[in-house]
């Protein structure tokens, strides 16, 4: 059973347009929730992450909204560009020892 | 900024040979490093995580005897694959972090088996 699901596998928006990835979660302890960035044949980047206890998290154009009590959040990307062509895994943790459980990833397209 | 290198970024082996790879943390200490293996359909698999003064936890599936860790200070850490065969193909990540839940990665070692 994947615990942390995202609900699109790709996602394509024009440039300019604001992207909405959308991710939920099956463990009521995850308490902290980052959101990686990843370009072919690189690594995952840590993009914006957000604890439980808010709602919200907004850095420049990447806002995360969180619904604690539907077990639910979301990356926005405001104004899209190419360069955000990527794909985009929501990731969560409760207790470090256990390490980040990941979802599959929603591949973003950006086009002109 | 924290930085995390690895390498080799990609290597080629044939099949039931062995390969190591390492990970490096710059500008932070890494009380904790964990590994990962992206399969070619992008999935993540936690392989161990390493955390200092403690044992290296294994995930199911993964075992110290296949897939054996040295952390021997805060900067480095190297894991082997040994007896490598085709399913152990993939992006072996390395994601280290200094004491919060945040996972710094590096840019992985893509292995290859022949």
């Amino acid at each position: 059973q994947q615990q942390v699901r995202q609900s699109s596998q790709s996602l394509t928006v024009w440039e300019g347009e604001t992207a909405i990835l959308n991710c939920s979660y099956e463990n009521s302890a995850f308490d902290y929730f980052p959101w990686y960035q990843q370009f072919p044949g690189e690594g995952p980047a840590l993009l914006i992450a957000i604890r439980s206890v808010s709602d919200k998290k907004e850095d420049g154009r990447f806002t995360i909204f969180f619904n604690k009590r539907e077990k639910n959040l979301s990356l926005h990307i405001k104004d899209s560009q190419p360069g955000d062509s990527a794909t985009y895994f929501c990731a969560a943790i409760n207790n470090y020892a256990q390490g980040l459980t990941f979802g599959l990833g929603t591949r973003v397209s950006v086009f002109p | 900024g924290a930085l995390v290198y690895q390498y080799p970024r990609r290597t080629i082996c044939k099949s039931g040979t062995s390969m190591r790879m390492e990970c490096q943390a710059v500008g932070f200490q890494a009380t904790s490093v964990a590994w990962y293996r992206q399969s070619p359909q992008k999935t993540f698999e936690l392989i161990a995580l390493s955390t200092v003064n403690s044992a290296i936890k294994y995930e199911q599936n993964f075992t110290q005897e296949k897939f054996p860790i040295s952390h021997p200070n805060l900067s480095f850490s190297s894991m082997t694959v040994l007896n490598a065969y085709l399913e152990d193909r993939g992006l072996y990540l390395c994601g280290a972090d200094w004491g919060g839940e945040t996972l710094y990665f590096g840019s992985g070692t893509r292995l290859t088996v022949l």
